[in-house]
């Protein structure tokens, strides 16, 4: 089945210092989807990547769809402490029914003030 | 956030006794979800539907059941619970499969 993984599992970084998690499926995606858990928190839907090769922007925060829609990046840019969380992908493989999405295992960020 | 409902939000049970949670969506939303959150295994799909009494399996759906009666009600139950099952279970909802998923603040389930 589909597989979607997500690099490093853990980021320690000084505020300040910028940040990014990769995250690469084993299919192609029909979308990407980016989702932000608070420590105790659920987690909080970030942006969604349709297009080959969409960046989007939201402050902060730079998102990449990959060219082959396999493979996706969050970059923080100047990270705060407000920044810390577990940051999840998730997407729909074309081939599989198109009602679920797989999540990557997360890539949790802590930042030190 | 969503109007999403999940009840109860934190249970201890004893493991072979059959448990239910509930999720309630004020979203009209045509999909839910029940996810289940481990350490070290991120967020897995249990069961979800795509309609009343429309409902498919995920990666993780052995030992559970669900069912939609109505568009705004997905209960997941545990028939026999197990150590194994001891997780914070999450209900999602999405208007579109595949697409933006809003979940509910989570119900923490112990089985001893």
């Amino acid at each position: 089945g589909q597989q979607v993984m997500q690099i490093p599992q853990y980021q320690h970084v000084q505020e300040g210092e910028d940040f990014t998690t990769y995250c690469n499926s084993s299919t192609t995606l029909s979308n990407i989807q980016w989702y932000k858990q608070r420590p105790g928190g659920h987690p909080v839907f970030l942006i969604q990547l349709v297009k080959s090769g969409e960046v989007k922007k939201q402050k902060r925060l730079t998102f990449q769809f990959g060219e082959a829609k396999k493979n996706s990046s969050l970059h923080i840019t100047a990270t705060q402490t407000t920044d810390v969380g577990t940051y999840f992908c998730a997407g729909p493989s074309y081939n599989t029914n198109a009602g679920k999405s797989t999540f990557g295992d997360g890539t949790t960020l802590t930042v030190k003030p | 956030d969503a109007g999403i409902t999940q009840s109860p939000r934190h249970k201890v049970t004893e493991t072979g006794t059959p448990v239910t949670l509930r999720c309630h969506q004020t979203e009209n939303h045509r999909y839910m979800y029940w996810y289940r959150q481990d350490p070290g295994h991120g967020l897995r799909l249990i069961h979800y539907s795509y309609g009343v009494k429309d409902t498919d399996k995920g990666e993780v759906s052995d030992g559970y059941s669900v069912s939609r009666s109505k568009t705004e009600d997905f209960l997941l139950t545990l028939e026999s619970a197990t150590s194994s099952q001891t997780s914070v279970y999450f209900c999602a909802i999405s208007e579109i499969g595949g697409n933006t998923i809003y979940f509910g603040e989570g119900s923490w389930l112990t089985v001893v």
